[in-house]
């Protein structure tokens, strides 16, 4: 059974950094890209992310509201993607989703929140 | 960016009735590769975004078939043949085509 579950949200102060988690299993992760969204409370669904798998480099792609702030990182013997967040902003508060990606965004998690403010 | 624009933003339906939920982007989603990579997400109340139809028309695994997709090019439709009381949530448009991937502002079902 594929399994992803967000992990690492927290109260966290403006200008502050976070790391979240993606862990997965059932599945060889390997093989599949990652892609990270958003939803600010009572909001809409907002892509922040995506990272390739290495097959095909295994390299990244931002949305321009957090580009080089977020970096987003895999390793690929823990199943496990990760989500950099620094200098953060109180319009980063949001849940936030790990998808799996293989031509289609399947498999969701449960997202883990993550609240900045003073 | 490509900006998706679905319509209506609510739709009050009876059960058992059908919904229609239309996404026009502002560019061609026809990737070039050959494929458009046109999704539709449900997102129940309290719950994360679920993948119901990818590539325009495909039915994810467990999808029941009350819910098709159709579509080319810019303008895309998502229909549920008989709207049942689970179908109650919010339904997005998602393009991936290129990035930044985009999503729709969401719609509205709710039963009547």
């Amino acid at each position: 059974e594929v399994q992803v579950v967000e992990s690492g949200g927290d109260l966290v102060q403006p200008g502050r950094s976070l790391r979240l988690s993606c862990t997965t299993s059932g599945f060889n992760f390997g093989d599949y890209a990652v892609s990270w969204g958003r939803q600010a409370p009572g909001k809409g669904l907002e892509w922040v992310g995506f990272i390739r798998s290495k097959t095909y480099g295994g390299t990244t792609e931002y949305a321009a509201s957090v580009k080089g702030r977020f970096t987003i990182s895999r390793d690929d013997s823990k199943s496990i993607a990760y989500l950099q967040m620094n200098s953060l902003k109180i319009e980063d508060t949001a849940v936030y989703y790990c998808t799996r990606y293989g031509g289609r965004p399947d498999y969701w998690g449960q997202g883990t929140l993550v609240t900045v403010s003073s | 960016d490509v900006v998706m624009t679905q319509t209506p933003l609510s739709s009050p339906v009876s059960l058992g009735q059908p919904a229609s939920i239309s996404c026009r982007s502002s560019q061609s989603l026809v990737h070039r590769d050959g494929d458009t990579y046109l999704n539709w997400l449900q997102q129940r109340p309290g719950q994360p975004p679920r993948l119901l139809i990818y590539k325009i028309s495909n039915r994810f695994s467990g999808v029941p078939d009350r819910f098709s997709g159709s579509g080319a090019g810019t303008e895309f439709t998502l229909n549920i043949s008989r709207v049942e009381a689970e179908d109650v949530g919010i339904y997005y448009c998602t393009q991936a085509t290129q990035f930044p991937w985009t999503f729709g502002q969401g719609t509205k079902v709710e039963i009547k």
